[in-house]
């Protein structure tokens, strides 16, 4: 399979806890996004890389989300302290830089309990 | 106003009918325009771009108005398996954003 992939799948965390999401792209797409969804909503956006740089945050990004692209390979995406309000879907997609289709990976389904 | 703007459905159609959604836009700049379709549970999945002269993939086809800003979908000949949520999504590139805003998506439901 050469689609998005992400993992876990789902994780269920206490309040408080950390998590860490990893996404694996396309492997000749240079962009990789995160994007959030809650039951009812569409994706919202939560921020993109091109290769390792990190070029776009969204205000929904508190300081308790960071992400990273070391190698501008895979992705990952942690939660600190988490909250019961950060359950949701979260979302990978990657892209090719010339081109504006973002391919979406199965998503990661956190439950804060 | 919403940046993007879909009625929510459900959409309830016999199997065979012809089935179209709307999906309106606040930034007049905007410059690419996407369908996707997403089921219960799943992640989002293209099902088509939507180019200024319009597009047909199928049974599919998109129409972009930009004077009215909104894009449209068209569904002919509905099947069971178009049950699904449909989510439009708008592309702003300027100022070096990529990221897409979507609608809250419209809920299809295509009846034996």
């Amino acid at each position: 399979d050469t689609g998005v992939s992400q993992d876990p799948r789902h994780k269920i965390t206490k309040r408080g806890q950390n998590v860490t999401f990893r996404c694996d792209p396309i492997s000749e797409h240079n962009r990789l996004y995160w994007y959030r969804q809650t039951l009812g909503q569409g994706p919202e956006f939560l921020t993109y890389f091109q290769n390792e740089a990190q070029l776009e945050k969204s205000r929904l990004l508190s300081d308790r989300f960071s992400a990273e692209r070391p190698k501008g390979s895979f992705s990952t995406l942690e939660i600190q302290r988490t909250e019961q309000g950060d359950s949701a879907m979260y979302l990978c997609a990657s892209s090719l830089a010339n081109l504006g289709t973002q391919y979406f990976g199965p998503g990661t389904r956190l439950l804060v309990l | 106003r919403k940046e993007v703007e879909q009625d929510p459905g459900p959409f309830n159609v016999p199997e065979g009918a012809t089935v179209a959604f709307n999906c309106t836009y606040s930034n007049s700049a905007s410059q690419s325009f996407f369908w996707y379709r997403q089921d219960c549970r799943k992640e989002p999945k293209l099902l088509m771009s939507v180019y200024s002269s319009g597009n047909e993939d199928g049974r599919f086809t998109a129409q972009l108005n930009r004077a009215s800003q909104y894009i449209s979908l068209l569904i002919r000949d509905s099947k069971l398996s178009d049950s699904a949520t449909y989510l439009c999504a708008v592309l702003n590139s300027g100022a070096g954003s990529y990221q897409l805003t979507f609608g809250k998506g419209t809920k299809l439901s295509v009846i034996p």
